[in-house]
This record gives structure tokens, C-alpha cells and sequence, in this order.
């Protein structure tokens, strides 16, 4: 089985930075996601760590480590819009199945 | 633009009702899922299938069937509805060993 934990909330202030972490404790891994789902909407797809170290993409970057379990997704320069809940996911070993944490509710304001 | 289509964004049925929420995706994906995310609890994993006709229970199938007949489809059953089963529907589906899922629009069904 797998355990994966992130903080329920979060909130921030327009144009800061914030760091969204994610323990997580698995008997296999095989990479670790991140997904942003706004209210009423699908998640989306927000990036990808399989080897440890920074993954950037724009504003975005999420960072993992393997030996202590535990990745974090950094948002910079914050916008009104990224008030969203960000999910961490571990993919299994075998397969592609992904597990969820229970997400992160992220509140940005002005 | 490659999609997931669940068949619909809100639906309504009765306890005990046979449900059937539709799947389908366009992008010759292997592999497909379905979870319910509720308030406080994320999303848990039902059923998920690798291939056409093969299906895999998740970590909460009772109450729940699935039916892949072919690759694009892929059907989640609730054979009674109950009031326990109101939820969000979130239909994914991914390459095999790809490198994440793209997930449907989901279906919220109520259950009175």
C-alpha cells in the first residue's frame, strides 16, 4: 500500500511564492506527479519527477527526493487564478496507477 | 487536442437504480481508470483496465462493475445505486508506462 500526505490548505498572497510539499511512503516508485484541479473541474497535469532533483516549467517547478520520500512543488509569482487544489500522485512499479494524496486547497489573495 | 469524454457533466438517479457512466477516449491509450473524489478523502481508485476486456479491481470496487469491449471505451456500472455512492466520477486514461493521465471532465452524481 501506499501513504501520501500534503498539507489541506494553504494561502498565500498574489505575486509571492509558495511550496506545496508531499511525503509520501510506498513499497515501489516509479515517479511522482503533480495535478492542479480547479473548483468543479478535471485535474490537470502539471509536471513529472522521476530522478531526483528540479523539474522547471515556467512558473512551475516541483522538486523530489527518493531517499527521503518527499517532493514539493514551488508556484512563483502567484496569480489570482492559481487558487486551486494541487494533488500529489505516486505511480506504482508495476503498471501505471497512480495514488492520490488528498490534495492541497491553495487560496491566493491580493 | 486529445480528450477524455465522460457522457455526462450531472446526473441524478434513484436508490437502487442500475447506473451506467460512460467513457471515451480518442488518444489509443492502453490504459484506463476510474475514481470517485469526495470532500477530504481525494481521489480513490476503483476499477482500472490495461487492455480491451481486461479489468483490475482499485482500492473501492464494491458496488461497482466495469466493462471494457473495446480500447476507447471504458464503462464503470453501479449495479444498485445507493446515497453512498454520490460522488465525483473522474474518468483517466494514460499510455502504458506513460507519463501521467488525462482525465475526463466528471460526471457528479447524486443519488437520491
Amino acid at each position: 500500500g501506499q501513504n501520501i500526505d500534503q498539507p489541506t490548505e494553504m494561502t498565500a498572497t498574489e505575486g509571492a511564492i509558495v511550496q506545496i510539499n508531499c511525503t509520501y511512503q510506498t513499497s515501489g516508485f516509479n515517479g511522482l506527479f503533480w495535478y492542479q484541479q480547479h473548483a468543479g473541474e478535471a485535474p490537470t497535469f502539471l509536471s513529472y519527477n522521476v530522478l531526483d532533483g528540479l523539474e522547471e516549467k515556467g512558473r512551475f517547478s516541483s522538486f523530489l527526493s527518493r531517499s527521503k520520500g518527499y517532493s514539493y512543488l514551488l508556484l512563483k509569482e502567484l496569480q489570482m487564478k492559481d487558487s486551486a487544489s494541487y494533488l500529489c500522485a505516486v505511480r506504482e512499479a508495476a503498471g501505471n496507477m497512480l495514488t492520490f494524496g488528498g490534495g492541497t486547497r491553495l487560496m491566493v489573495k491580493p | 487536442d486529445v480528450k477524455v469524454t465522460q457522457s455526462s457533466r450531472y446526473l441524478v438517479k434513484r436508490t437502487g437504480e442500475k447506473v451506467f457512466l460512460e467513457c471515451v477516449q480518442d488518444m489509443d491509450h492502453e490504459n484506463m481508470f476510474w475514481y470517485r473524489q469526495d470532500p477530504g478523502l481525494g481521489l480513490r481508485l476503483i476499477y482500472f483496465s490495461y487492455d480491451v476486456k481486461m479489468k483490475e479491481k482499485g482500492d473501492i470496487p464494491e458496488g461497482y462493475s466495469v466493462s471494457r469491449e473495446k480500447k476507447e471505451r471504458f464503462s464503470l456500472i453501479l449495479e444498485s445505486a445507493s446515497t453512498n455512492q454520490t460522488s465525483m466520477y473522474l474518468c483517466a486514461s494514460s499510455l502504458f508506462q506513460g507519463p501521467g493521465y488525462t482525465f475526463g471532465s466528471g460526471t457528479r452524481l447524486t443519488v437520491v
